[in-house]
């Protein structure tokens, strides 16, 4: 089946590390996302890319990082430099076209202990 | 620039009773827009898209919107609210460009269903 995959579904950082969050797609997709979602405040653009190799910071952008180098994947790092990372994160995929759909997994959730 | 807004963010009906989410778009060009459902601790999926065709759009679980130009609005219908649709919907557009990534997300709308 077709989809985007996010993993681990859950995961635990101390204080001070780096830690790498997965978004795998078979769909073929060229745009990928990163979302950020916290109670009450929707979802924030992080990063996105429309093209392998490329990619645009989104409006919350510090403290994170991402790669692109297939288009199956885009993973996320959440730095050290960011203040509060405790969150829900979403990845998203989309065809081209503006009036195609994205595609979304089914989260990471981020603590910091 | 083109925004979407969500009226309420939190909308309580009874088991039975209508379901109306409202979104409100605003857009300088023809718009595309979707609505999306999240249950907790699970990814967006997809409920319906207005693509310029049919002005009403029929979804899945029996939900429905209908796309006005002249009120800027595409609302959220269902006309029997069930148990199972308690969950946080999302309406979004799709733009060209800019830094939203060319989709623009409301903040979210949570609905609890009564029994």
């Amino acid at each position: 089946d077709g989809g985007i995959t996010q993993s681990p579904k859950y995961l635990f950082r101390k204080e001070g590390q780096n830690v790498t969050l997965s978004c795998e797609q078979n769909l073929n997709h060229d745009a990928m996302y990163w979302y950020r979602q916290d109670p009450g405040q929707g979802l924030r653009l992080i990063y996105y890319s429309q093209i392998v190799n490329d990619f645009q910071k989104g409006d919350i952008a510090e403290g994170y990082s991402v790669s692109r180098e297939k288009k199956e994947s885009f993973p996320l790092t959440v730095t050290s430099a960011q203040k509060n990372p405790t969150a829900f994160y979403l990845c998203a995929s989309r065809g081209q076209g503006k009036g195609t759909e994205a595609f979304f997994g089914q989260g990471t959730r981020l603590t910091v202990v | 620039a083109q925004s979407v807004t969500q009226l309420g963010s939190h909308v309580s009906v009874s088991e039975g009773a209508l379901v109306l989410l409202r979104c409100n778009y605003s857009s300088s060009v023809p718009p595309y827009l979707f609505w999306y459902v999240q249950y907790p601790n699970q990814g967006l999926q997809l409920l319906l898209k207005y693509t310029s065709a049919a002005t009403l759009v029929k979804g899945i679980n029996g939900f429905e919107a209908e796309f006005k130009k002249s009120e800027t609005s595409f609302h959220l219908t269902k006309p029997s609210a069930h148990m199972s649709d308690a969950a946080e919907y999302f309406c979004a557009v799709s733009i060209y460009g800019g830094s939203q990534g060319n989709l623009i997300f409301g903040k979210g709308t949570k609905l609890s269903v009564k029994p």
